[in-house]
């Protein structure tokens, strides 16, 4: 079992739908979790880094985080074709960052 | 502009060859990082260090070698004893390897095998 999953999609959604990307992971020792986004052929760029569980909101993206059910989500409402990309979710174990696998997201205009 | 470079933009190697990846940054941090990334399998550490004429290995650090002589720039050679090194290589730093903080990447370098 990989300690972090995420579903690889693609997810392909129409312009101004609301989209929810999500990873799970079986590491208790995991304490930071962040979400990066990857367009093609690029380096990740940082989105959303959150500590504690709850949510967490910039503008169109919501990061929440659920640590009892060892659950992350990315929420990105209003989705604009400029948001198709990679996602993929990152989280710390004390020693490095352990990345999922990425999801693939197309937003149709 | 300060930022992470790294070059050259693609690489071709050939069997038995060893080849260098260049990474540089200019934000001044202390930690540096080299990643692999394949499709569907996310990003995998192969070396990182902290700080200068230090580095550690990664998960997969198997026929890949690493300097840091400088601060700024930590170059990362693909050696002929990896013999599968077709990837996308990523290059990373954070202010000071903490856990708190994060990881900017640089442009990446695609690796392909003649």
């Amino acid at each position: 079992q990989k300690e972090v999953e995420q579903d690889p999609g693609p997810l392909s959604v129409p312009e101004g739908a609301i989209v929810s990307l999500n990873c799970t992971y079986s590491n208790s020792a995991f304490q930071y979790f962040m979400w990066y986004r990857q367009y093609s052929r690029k380096g990740p760029e940082l989105l959303m880094y959150t500590y504690s569980s709850g949510n967490k909101e910039d503008g169109r993206f919501t990061a929440q985080v659920d640590k009892s059910s060892k659950y992350i989500s990315l929420f990105i409402r209003d989705s604009q074709p400029s948001d198709s990309a990679t996602y993929l979710c990152a989280m710390d174990d004390g020693n490095k960052l352990v990345f999922g696998a990425g999801t693939i997201l197309r937003v149709k205009s | 502009d300060g930022g992470i470079t790294q070059s050259p933009k693609y690489l071709f190697r050939k069997e038995g060859q060893n080849v260098t990846l260049s990474c540089e940054q200019n934000l001044n941090h202390d930690a540096m990082y080299w990643y692999r990334q394949d499709p569907g399998q996310g990003l995998r550490l192969i070396y990182y260090s902290q700080i200068v004429n230090d580095f550690q290995k990664g998960d997969i650090a198997e026929g890949y070698s690493v300097s840091r002589e400088k601060k700024e720039s930590f170059p990362l050679t693909v050696t002929s004893a990896q013999k599968n090194p077709t990837a996308f290589y990523l290059c990373a730093s954070s202010p000071g390897g903490g856990l708190q903080e994060t990881q900017y990447f640089g442009p990446g370098t695609r690796l392909l095998v003649l």
